[in-house]
């Protein structure tokens, strides 16, 4: 079974700063896909960005990116210029190469930008 | 961009009863998965189908079924429910062919009294 786990609950971070959430999973897996999702006040759970494992560059997409580090089974999300509507529950969550694969979460971690 | 529609919203109800989730994929997608997410915690697998079959199963009670019917929604049928079953159950679909990529609904909270 895989593991995920989020060892930041919280963090909070200064508008226009960059902050880096942490994430560390367990699989025996060789191909499989990450992801970050964020989670609002609102509860909608909504995909920020996802990583290929057969794939060594690391995803970005606008202020996100990822530092995928597949021997350390690490994988680390960094928000640039952080804005005030990036507050919220951050999950990373794993999914399994086979068809139909479940979603296993971390635990989360609530990120508080400040203005 | 059509998203996943989840009806109704909110429910509540008393224990002992019934409810009945309904999940609408965004279209095309033909892959659906049921997560039930209590308070304070991440989301937890509990069922999904491909192709009106089950695809996959997890922690889900045996007091709660679910189906995935020809147009490709789903339901998520939930019976005696108790007040632990109190949470926000969210849908999510994909295609079969990106299973990996799972686009969630806006969620529903079922409250139990």
């Amino acid at each position: 079974a895989q593991t995920v786990t989020q060892s930041q609950p919280e963090m909070s971070v200064q508008e226009a700063e960059t902050v880096t959430l942490s994430c560390t999973y367990d699989t025996s897996e060789n191909n499989y896909y990450l992801f970050w999702y964020k989670q609002p006040p609102s509860r909608q759970m909504i995909l920020v960005i996802r990583q290929e494992a057969y794939k060594q560059q690391n995803a970005t997409e606008n202020r996100f990116s990822v530092n995928f580090q597949k021997a350390a089974k690490s994988f680390s999300l960094k928000i640039s210029d952080s804005q005030l509507g990036d507050t919220a529950m951050y999950f990373c969550a794993f999914g399994g190469e086979s068809s139909g694969s479940r979603l296993t979460f971390g635990e989360g971690t609530q990120l508080t930008v400040n203005p | 961009a059509a998203g996943v529609i989840q009806s109704p919203r909110h429910l509540i109800k008393e224990k002992r009863e019934t409810a009945t989730l309904k999940c609408y994929p965004i279209p095309r997608h033909d892959t659906v998965y049921w997560y039930q997410q209590g308070p304070g915690q991440d989301p937890q697998f509990l069922i999904s189908f491909y192709e009106k079959m089950q695809s996959d199963k997890g922690s889900i009670p045996d007091r709660f079924s679910a189906q995935q019917f020809s147009d490709y929604h789903s339901e998520l049928n939930m019976s005696s429910l108790e007040l632990g079953d109190s949470a926000l159950y969210f849908c999510a679909s994909s295609f079969w062919t990106e299973q990996e990529t799972q686009y969630f609904g806006p969620g529903t909270r079922l409250l139990v009294l």
